[in-house]
């Protein structure tokens, strides 16, 4: 199969912890987002990537969170000094044209 | 700011009858409408998507249509089916960049 996979699916960490996960697209897409979802709404945009290049960010990733993407591949997302609002399902999405999206099954982070 | 709204948190329809889901947006810039399904446990499957320079695309069970005036879109699903039972998530982007998305509708069909 060579859909988008997200690793790990499930994390639990404790507040003030650093946690990083891991996505990896579609092989021969070039564009990759990173969006969060909190329970009964909708995904929200964090940040995308083209190739490597990291080329917008929502206000949302605040400065603990951080992103990469090298050799434009796989990609991570970090955030550092978690708090209980992090709380989240963080999903991924690869596309090659950048208008269909196609996610992966995402992280469920819970901060205790 | 919520600029994708779908108004209507679940929807119940019948099986073999039509359901027909909306969405209403607030961004005139917008130009490429999609809809997503997701499972509980899954990530969004992209359903369909439609252009603004279009008012209806089709596949299959599936057709979105497209009011730019209004600034709405609906999906029917016709017929219905138990497995298209899921939540359903309307999203907007310009230009392809970052997506937004409505909170989404929980469609039930029942047998």
């Amino acid at each position: 199969d060579t859909g988008v996979s997200q690793n790990p699916r499930h994390k639990i960490t404790k507040r003030g912890q650093n946690v990083t996960f891991r996505c990896d697209p579609i092989s021969e897409h070039n564009r990759l987002y990173w969006y969060r979802q909190t329970l009964g709404q909708g995904p929200e945009f964090l940040t995308y990537f083209q190739n490597e290049a990291q080329l917008e960010k929502s206000r949302l990733l605040s400065d603990r969170f951080s992103a990469e993407r090298p050799k434009g591949s796989f990609s991570t997302l970090e955030i550092q000094r978690t708090e209980q609002g992090d709380s989240a399902m963080y999903l991924c999405a690869s596309s090659r044209t950048g208008y269909e999206q196609y996610f992966g099954p995402g992280t469920r982070l819970t901060v205790t | 700011d919520q600029q994708v709204k779908q108004n209507s948190p679940s929807l119940s329809v019948q099986e073999g009858r039509i359901s027909i889901l909306n969405c209403d947006y607030t961004n005139s810039m917008f130009d490429y409408f999609l809809w997503y399904k997701k499972y509980p446990a899954e990530g969004p499957t992209f359903l369909i998507s439609i252009s603004s320079i279009k008012d209806k695309n089709e596949d299959g069970r599936f057709t979105v249509f497209l009011n730019k005036s209004a600034k709405h879109l609906s999906l029917h699903i016709v017929p219905s089916q138990p497995g298209d039972s899921a939540v359903y998530f309307c999203a907007a982007s310009e230009e392809f960049n970052d997506m937004r998305f409505g909170a989404g509708t929980r469609l039930t069909v029942k047998p």
